[in-house]
């Protein structure tokens, strides 16, 4: 499995993008990167996954450094419903996409 | 609504019951997962069925038995159960096979063992 490291926390104004890092120095060359987030006592929701392009879909931008080493998950006007545990993780392998090992996550406050 | 149900929302139960949880999928998925989250601690992977098919088993408790009858349903009968079982229990679902691709993960059961 690909270890990933996150900071604990982060705060964000509301409106203004929010810049989630994730370290995964030991990802492989095929493996991608996932990001979901985790709602306060919901089930985790899958936002975007890129392998060593930047993706853009309608929740967030992702940006991989070009050695891989490292990506950030942007929410580009964050709102106050964006208060969530995100997760950064880089799959188990094979093709079980649900097979997700999740670490502490960031929690991010966004505030008024 | 992420098309994965989980049933019930919430669930107590004494030691000695016995009690099933239920997920169910119409995405046409063929891979389901069983996921544990305790509190302040990060999801853990408990099972993986392919095409109804176990393939995972992360040294989970015989108290936890998993049932896949298809590719649709899955179940978690639980039996003898510990009040350190208590935790929010997940159901997820995602293809097996095709261009990667996310988990949809249902609700969850709380489940609280007294």
């Amino acid at each position: 499995d690909a270890k990933t490291t996150q900071p604990p926390s982060m705060d964000c104004a509301e409106g203004r993008a929010a810049n989630l890092p994730c370290n995964h120095s030991t990802i492989s060359g095929n493996e991608y990167v996932y990001w979901y987030r985790q709602i306060h006592s919901q089930g985790p929701q899958y936002i975007i996954h890129g392998l060593k392009n930047n993706e853009t879909n309608e929740m967030a931008s992702l940006i991989i450094t070009e050695d891989r080493k490292s990506s950030t998950l942007i929410l580009p006007h964050a709102t106050l419903r964006d208060t969530a545990v995100y997760y950064c993780i880089g799959p188990a392998g094979g093709t079980s996409y649900g097979k997700l090992t999740f670490g502490q996550g960031t929690i991010l406050t966004v505030h008024p | 609504e992420t098309g994965v149900t989980q049933t019930p929302r919430h669930l107590v139960m004494g030691m000695t019951n016995k009690k099933s949880l239920k997920c169910e999928q119409h995405l046409g998925h063929n891979a389901m997962y069983w996921y544990k989250q305790s509190a302040k601690k990060p999801l853990e992977l408990m099972f993986v069925y392919n095409f109804k098919e176990q393939t995972e088993n992360n040294s989970v408790p015989s108290r936890f038995s998993p049932e896949c009858p298809n590719s649709s349903h899955l179940f978690l009968h639980l039996h003898t159960l510990q009040p350190e079982d208590s935790a929010l229990y997940l159901c997820a679902s995602s293809p097996s096979e095709g261009d990667k691709t996310e988990a949809f993960f249902g609700q969850g059961t709380r489940l609280t063992v007294v």
